[in-house]
Parts: C-alpha cells; structure tokens; sequence
C-alpha cells in the first residue's frame, strides 16, 4: 500500500467545516483513498472512499485532486462526537490479498463548542 | 450497514492466564478477518490474517504460537492469548472483510485487555 501523510492534529469549531487533508503521492493507478475514523476506546468506523471522482454521503465528502495525489475529506458541518482520530489509508479494493489496511498515524481532530 | 461484534468488551486477567477474544460478522459472512493491536495514543497495528477454514497469516514481529486465531466459520473469528504477560495489555480490534464486492472492512468495537 502506498503511504499517506496527514496532519497530526486539527482543530475545528462546532458547526464549521472541518477539512482534513491527505498526501499520496506514490498512489498507483488501481488504489482507492480509504478514510476511516476512530472515536477514543471504539474500534474504526469507515466513512468514505473513491478513486478518482469526488464522493459524497451522509458523514461526509471526498475530494481528490485531479493527478490523485492528495485528497480533502470534509466533514460539512462538524459537531463534538466527530471528535476522533481520521485515518486515510490508499489500498487496492476487493480481493483478499488486498483488503489488509495499513494505518498511519491519522490525524487528531478535536471539534471545540 | 454490516456490524462485527466482539467479546468481550473488556477483560482482566491474571499474568500467565489466557484469555479468548471472539469477533463475529453479525449480518453477512466474512471470508476474511483481520486482528489489529493498539496500544495507548498509538495507530492500530495488524497482528494477523484469518481466512475461513485455513491457517492465519501472521505479521512480522507476532508470535503465532502466543497469539492463537482460529476461524472455524464464515462468521467467527477467535484469538486466544496464551500465557498473557502486562506487555500483553493492549486494545485489541478485528476486523471483517465482505466475500464479495469491494472487500470493505469492518470493524469490531474492540477489546480491552488489561494483564495484572
């Protein structure tokens, strides 16, 4: 898997947009961006991933640069339980040789009132 | 959505005990299940590779002798500490892999393990 780099720690006032930002800039053409979050004490939780196009749910938005070198996850409007660690991991999706996820360091996001 | 659950939650057990953590894929079968290692403020670490009805695939560094993963089923998962010391005190997580489709993971909510 390709490595990422992020930020170590960010921090965002409730109700504003949280934007955490994620270098890979040995990406390969087959590798997905992965974001997966980790509240204190629970186990990751995925939010969301893509390829190419930007992605968009219900926790969130993926942006990836045109050359995929990096990407944007944005969280719209950030509340206090999206306190958590953000991890972005690049993977090649399906296949079981390619589901193990490697994690970084992530980045720290701490939503403040 | 696709839940994995684990037990138990939290567990303290005297050094030299073992101790048995189990994860299940509730809603949909996992051909694939993955236990990861976390100690305090650090990322999580992959221990080992548990495919169904076969041998775990262990990383570099994990004793497979100390750390026993059975998985029996499309369903459960077990990872058994053998003889646990306090170095052993971590939070362990696992992990579920859909068959098919994108090979999404997800994640159990961990188990605490304290050895005194």
């Amino acid at each position: 898997d390709a490595k990422t780099t992020q930020p170590t720690s960010m921090d965002c006032a409730e109700g504003r947009a949280a934007n955490l930002p994620c270098n890979h800039s040995t990406i390969s053409g087959n590798e997905y961006v992965y974001w997966y979050r980790q509240i204190h004490s629970q186990g990751p939780q995925y939010i969301i991933h893509g390829l190419k196009n930007n992605e968009t749910n219900e926790m969130a938005s993926l942006i990836i640069t045109e050359d995929r070198k990096s990407s944007t996850l944005i969280l719209p409007h950030a509340t206090l339980r999206d306190t958590a660690v953000y991890y972005c991991i690049v993977r090649v999706a399906g296949g079981n040789a390619g589901n193990m996820l490697t994690f970084g360091g992530g980045t720290r996001l701490m939503v403040k009132p | 959505g696709a839940v994995v659950s684990q037990h138990p939650s939290r567990v303290i057990c005297k050094s030299g005990t073992s101790v048995k953590i189990e994860c299940r894929s509730l809603d949909f079968q996992a051909t694939t299940m993955f236990w990861y290692r976390q100690f305090p403020k650090q990322s999580l670490m992959l221990m080992a590779t548990s495919n169904e009805g076969s041998k775990a695939t262990y990383e570099q560094g994990v004793e497979k002798d100390k750390f026993l993963i059975n998985h029996a089923s499309l369903t459960l998962s077990t990872l058994t500490v053998t003889s646990a010391h306090p170095e052993d005190s971590s939070f362990y997580i696992c992990s579920a892999s859909l068959s098919s489709g994108s090979g999404e993971q997800f994640f159990g909510p961990g188990t605490r393990l304290t050895v005194l």
